[in-house]
């Protein structure tokens, strides 16, 4: 069955830290993935997607993902954290179907 | 540009009663169209998704139906509601044949 796992609920790093959230999904084909932000109360935003091609994907605000496929992997980073990245980040994976399966996100909180 | 848009934001409803959101989109013709529900602590549920006028799509059995009345207008509704229908209801679009989806504000629903 597909699934995508966020092994990591909560993180908090400081502001000006590097970041890494991690993602493992399972699928049976070449996938579609994707990460989301989500601000409190607020609707999912598109940070980046992978589709094929170059396995480092550049994304919205600094964010970049790396695709590993021999690890079922699709890990956010960013570089230096500011402190409007806090919020929940959800990865998700897609088929042919178009449909989308999420990870239960990770919410990340941002140290001044 | 496209745009999504879902209202009421927030609403409150007493067990029993009936519901209906409403999600329209602008600026794109025949896009695919899909509900979902994120519940307090959770990942996010497809609950429906349409791709043309008329048809629609059930992923889980539910109190919850939905309809596409035109093109660009997806509605999920209720006759009665349960406390389990609490939650935070996302609609989102894509393009026809592609893979990415947006979402729209989102609508919380309080069932008391």
């Amino acid at each position: 069955a597909q699934s995508v796992t966020q092994p990591d609920i909560h993180i908090t790093v400081s502001e000006g830290a590097s970041l890494e959230l991690r993602c493992n999904y399972s699928y049976g084909a070449t996938p579609y993935l994707f990460w989301y932000v989500q601000s409190p109360g607020q609707g999912l935003q598109l940070l980046l997607k992978y589709f094929s091609g170059d396995t480092l994907v550049q994304g919205i605000k600094g964010f970049e993902a790396e695709f590993k496929r021999s690890q079922s992997s699709f890990n956010l980073r960013k570089p230096s954290v500011h402190w409007s990245d806090a919020a929940e980040y959800f990865c998700a994976v897609s088929g042919a179907t178009n449909k989308l399966i999420f990870g239960t996100g990770t919410l990340l909180a941002v140290q001044p | 540009s496209q745009t999504i848009h879902q209202w009421p934001a927030t609403l409150v409803q007493p067990v029993g009663s009936p519901l209906s959101l409403e999600c329209t989109v602008e600026g794109t013709s025949n896009p695919n169209l899909y509900w979902y529900r994120q519940a307090a602590g959770r990942g996010l549920q497809l609950l429906f998704y349409s791709v043309g006028i008329g048809q629609i799509s059930s992923e889980v059995p539910q109190n919850l139906s939905a309809s596409r009345p035109q093109d660009r207008q997806f509605i999920l509704s209720s006759k009665k509601l349960l406390l389990s229908d609490s939650g935070f209801y996302l609609c989102a679009w894509s393009g026809t044949g592609e893979e990415t989806q947006y979402f729209g504000p989102g609508t919380r629903l309080l069932v008391l």
